[in-house]
């Protein structure tokens, strides 16, 4: 079945540290792929996405490229703030029915 | 747009008391979805709807649980009776069809249940 994998956390890091947050998963067909992101206390919010092989999405300074031949979809940032500190997940949409297929989420926690 | 609407924004019962969850999705979306968020068992999906029917239902916990959408404009999530381990974040998302297209959430409700 459907099924995506995350790295897991907490991950900390410093001020204007690089940012790699790793997502992989297994689906039959050509899924789509998300990124969301939640901040402490909120729903969560659509970071970015790619609908297709070699498209990369990109929001606020986040990047991540859709790689069928690895399968994988890895959330990057060049140089974090301590306001991206939030939960972020990784999913996907493969099929016929609307349901997304989430992960477990990662914790990031910048330190100024 | 003013997004998902959900409310309350938090919910103090006591065990046994009936709780009811509101939610409204974005205009011209016709998914809604029910999400329960714990730390535990993290995000879970409860239930979705499809123009107004409910699509799949698996992931209600149990008996206690039931959902309503009577129009496209509004959903329930009740609980009857409620207990302690029902205590969690609660999600309303609604999305239109077609590949790509994410969710928007709303802010949640937090229900506690002493």
């Amino acid at each position: 079945g459907n099924s995506v994998t995350q790295m897991e956390g907490p991950v900390t890091l410093s001020e204007e540290a690089f940012l790699t947050i790793n997502c992989t998963y297994t689906a039959t067909g050509y899924p789509s792929l998300f990124w969301y992101v939640q901040y402490p206390g909120e729903g969560l919010q659509l970071l970015l996405k790619a609908t297709k092989a070699d498209d990369k999405g990109s929001n606020k300074g986040f990047e991540a490229t859709y790689r069928k031949e690895t399968t994988s979809f890895h959330l990057e940032k060049g140089s974090v703030q301590v306001s991206d500190s939030a939960v972020y997940f990784c999913a996907l949409h493969a099929g016929n029915n609307r349901k997304l297929i989430w992960g477990l989420g990662t914790s990031l926690a910048v330190n100024p | 747009d003013a997004g998902v609407i959900q409310s309350p924004r938090h919910e103090v019962t006591e065990m046994g008391q009936e709780v009811t969850l509101r939610c409204k999705p974005i205009s011209g979306h016709d998914y809604l979805f029910w999400y329960r968020q714990t730390m535990m068992r993290g995000l879970e999906l409860l239930i979705y709807f499809n123009n107004n029917v409910p699509i799949d239902d698996s992931g209600m916990p149990e008996d206690r649980f039931s959902a309503k959408m009577p129009n496209a404009s509004f959903s329930t999530l009740k609980i009857q009776p409620s207990e302690p381990r029902d205590s969690a974040v609660y999600f309303c998302a609604s999305t239109r069809g077609g590949a790509g297209v994410g969710y928007t959430f709303g802010s949640g409700t937090r229900l506690t249940v002493v």
